[in-house]
């Protein structure tokens, strides 16, 4: 079966760091690209970036570029989400997805993160 | 960058009744490379379509995608109570990916 699990949730400070990961599972996790999508409280979808595992070759949306950084260790299939800095507009679900032509086929549950 | 425009913001419906959602974008989407997901609450998206009509594995055929250019829609056939959700369209023919604001399908 094919899976993406992500870490769990995290409560951090506003100026704290952090990393959250999403490990894949059930298929050739270095060939296919992951996405990662931001929904603030009771908000939309909003697309982040991307990452292709085989090579880390990264794309950021434009109003995250700088913001986050996002990276990939394909010897343990997990790909990460990063913040040196967060902010209290930070909090939100983040979700990864396998992206295999831009659109996500499979979804973690998602990774909860407050900043307070 | 494309902006997708979702309409109606709310479609209340009843079961067995027919659902037309629309995304319009503010572009040409390059080669109908639009997708369509669903969220329930406490949930993450779930896909449904892309590249505008293609099923996603394990989708009922009651959920078709249709559409071209700037206009795209999500039907329905015959709304069944687990339809009731959160629909979401993404374009990915154009950087940056953008998702629309989403259609809000509730039970009249």
């Amino acid at each position: 079966e094919v899976q993406l699990v992500q870490s769990g949730a995290e409560v951090k400070k506003p100026g704290e760091s952090l990393k959250i990961s999403c490990k894949g599972s059930g298929y050739r996790f270095s060939t296919y690209w992951i996405a990662w999508v931001r929904q603030m409280p009771g908000k939309g979808l909003e697309w982040m970036g991307i990452i292709y595992p085989g090579d880390s070759d990264t794309r950021y949306s434009p109003s995250f570029e700088g913001q986050v950084s996002i990276s990939a260790d394909k010897s343990s299939s997990t790909v990460y989400l990063q913040w040196s800095s967060l902010k209290a507009s930070d909090t939100a679900m983040y979700y990864c997805g396998r992206a295999p032509n831009y659109y996500m086929d499979v979804w973690g549950k998602g990774t909860t993160v407050t900043v307070s | 960058e494309i902006v997708l425009t979702q309409s109606p913001g709310t479609l209340s419906l009843s079961p067995g009744e027919r659902a037309t959602l629309s995304c319009r974008a503010s572009q040409i989407v390059s080669s109908s490379f639009l997708a369509w997901y669903q969220q329930k609450p406490g949930q993450a998206p779930r896909l449904l379509i892309y590249d505008a009509s293609s099923r996603a594995t394990g989708i009922p055929d009651r959920f078709s995608g249709s559409g071209s250019g700037t206009d795209s829609t999500l039907t329905i056939s015959r709304l069944e109570p687990e339809d009731f959700a959160v629909y979401y369209c993404q374009q990915y023919g154009s950087s940056p990916i953008t998702f629309g604001q989403g259609t809000r399908l509730e039970i009249k």
